[in-house]
């Protein structure tokens, strides 16, 4: 069964440092999405991408923030400059019709 | 503001002990109402998709049901393996509007 991918499955990084986290959405879905889950806390969205642009964003995503499809199948989230309140579970989804399908996750432990 | 109050927290049943988990939601035009299940350390799998009030829908031991202000998620007969958290999310009907807004979950555990 087809399933959404994500690497790595835990990044430590530093403060202030760039991190890029990868996804692999179902092939042929269309829609692409980040989802992030502080420790305890609800899954919050991020950011939705359609045909090579967002569709849609929240106020967490700001220009810290960035996506990226660069290539047929991967789909990349960028974090310009970590802080240590972006430590969470990030999570990529990805639909075709109305059901998302959420890949396992990247911890983010910013130190 | 779309809102989603998933209730109880925390739930413990015996294994066979059947049970509801609620999910009251507020939001300007329903486009679809979601059920999850997630996993300690895991990403949330999807389980249903509710459309409309009176809609049912059936998964092994799992029946998800909406009305206009609620869903609800009956478990009948649990076994241990069901044991995780459940969440429940919904979509704004708005063109072009696709995130979805999730509750805190139901810590489902179920005891042998």
């Amino acid at each position: 069964e087809p399933e959404v991918t994500q690497t790595p499955s835990h990044q430590v990084t530093q403060m202030g440092q760039e991190v890029i986290l990868r996804c692999v959405p179902i092939s042929n879905h269309l829609y692409f999405y980040w989802y992030r889950q502080i420790l305890g806390q609800k899954v919050e969205f991020l950011v939705s991408f359609y045909n090579n642009e967002i569709s849609e964003k929240s106020e967490i995503f700001d220009d810290q923030f960035s996506v990226e499809r660069p290539d047929g199948s991967n789909f990349t989230l960028k974090i310009r400059s970590t802080k240590l309140e972006d430590s969470a579970m990030y999570f990529c989804a990805s639909n075709g019709a109305y059901e998302q399908y959420f890949g396992p996750g990247t911890r983010l432990t910013v130190t | 503001e779309d809102q989603v109050t998933q209730s109880p927290e925390a739930l413990r049943l015996q294994e066979g002990e059947s049970s509801s988990l609620n999910c009251s939601y507020t939001v300007s035009g329903l486009r679809g109402l979601f059920w999850y299940r997630q996993d300690p350390g895991k990403g949330p799998e999807f389980l249903f998709t509710l459309y409309s009030a009176g809609e049912e829908k059936e998964k092994e031991r799992l029946k998800a049901t909406l009305t206009k202000k609620e869903s609800f998620l009956h478990i009948t007969a649990p076994k241990p393996e069901d044991s995780a958290t459940y969440l429940c999310a919904v979509r704004r009907s708005d063109t072009g509007r696709r995130a979805l807004t999730f509750g805190s979950g139901t810590r489902l555990q179920v005891q042998p």
